[in-house]
């Protein structure tokens, strides 16, 4: 079985900073996706960003990208250039790849609750 | 825009009375969710279908059914909803099929229905 941990309960920063969320996971698979999610207040959850493993380069998406360490299981999200808007709560999650067809479950951290100060 | 929808948003039923939550989808997605998400925790999952085929998780209670008269909604039932049932209820969507090209890895979340048991 998959486990995901995310260290940091709550984190704030000041509006343009950098911050950096944490992740770690622990599998026995090769071959899986990480992703980020993001859930802002009363909204829905939506995808920040995604990392296949058997890619070495880092994901990048506009001012969010990661930091993926597979020999040291982990996947940390940096947000660049902050703003209000991502005041959120943001859960790091894994699913295994298949080459076939059929889903497989994604297994979320508990998440991590970004605050945004102006 | 094509979405996933969920009624209500908020939903209060009594101790041991049946609830049925909603949800619907424009995305033509043939696999649909729903999660379990308790106050400052990772969503749980409940159970899916693949299309037709009904998945349940091992440790679902069998309180909990599921409904998918067609391709684009999806119902959660709990028949007898207990304290320890209120929770932000998630549905999520994803397509998948045959082949390494058809993405199957992003699930697309409802705004989620927070049911209060009293």
């Amino acid at each position: 079985a998959q486990t995901v941990t995310q260290s940091q309960p709550e984190m704030s920063v000041q509006e343009a900073e950098t911050v950096t969320l944490s992740c770690t996971y622990d599998t026995s698979e090769n071959n899986y996706y990480l992703f980020w999610y993001k859930q802002p207040p009363s909204r829905q959850m939506i995808l920040v960003i995604r990392q296949e493993a058997y890619k070495q380069q880092n994901a990048t998406e506009n001012r969010f990208s990661v930091n993926f360490q597979k020999a040291a299981k982990s996947f940390s999200l940096k947000i660049s250039d902050s703003q209000l808007g991502d005041t959120a709560m943001y859960f790091c999650a894994f699913m295994k790849r298949r080459l076939n067809f059929g889903n497989e479950k994604l297994t979320f951290g508990t998440g991590t609750r970004l605050t945004i100060i102006p | 825009d094509a979405m996933v929808i969920q009624n209500p948003r908020y939903q209060v039923t009594q101790f041991g009375k049946p609830v049925t939550l909603s949800c619907s989808q424009t995305l033509n997605h043939n696999v649909m969710y729903w999660y379990q998400q308790k106050s400052s925790q990772a969503p749980k999952l409940l159970f899916h279908y693949y299309d037709k085929d009904f998945n349940n998780e091992a440790d679902t209670p069998d309180n909990f059914q599921s409904r998918r008269p067609n391709t684009s909604f999806c119902f959660l039932d709990i028949r007898s909803p207990g304290l320890g049932d209120a929770a932000m209820y998630l549905c999520a969507t994803s397509r998948d099929g045959q082949g390494a090209n058809y993405p199957s890895y992003e699930q697309y979340f409802g705004p989620g229905t927070r049911l209060t048991v009293t």
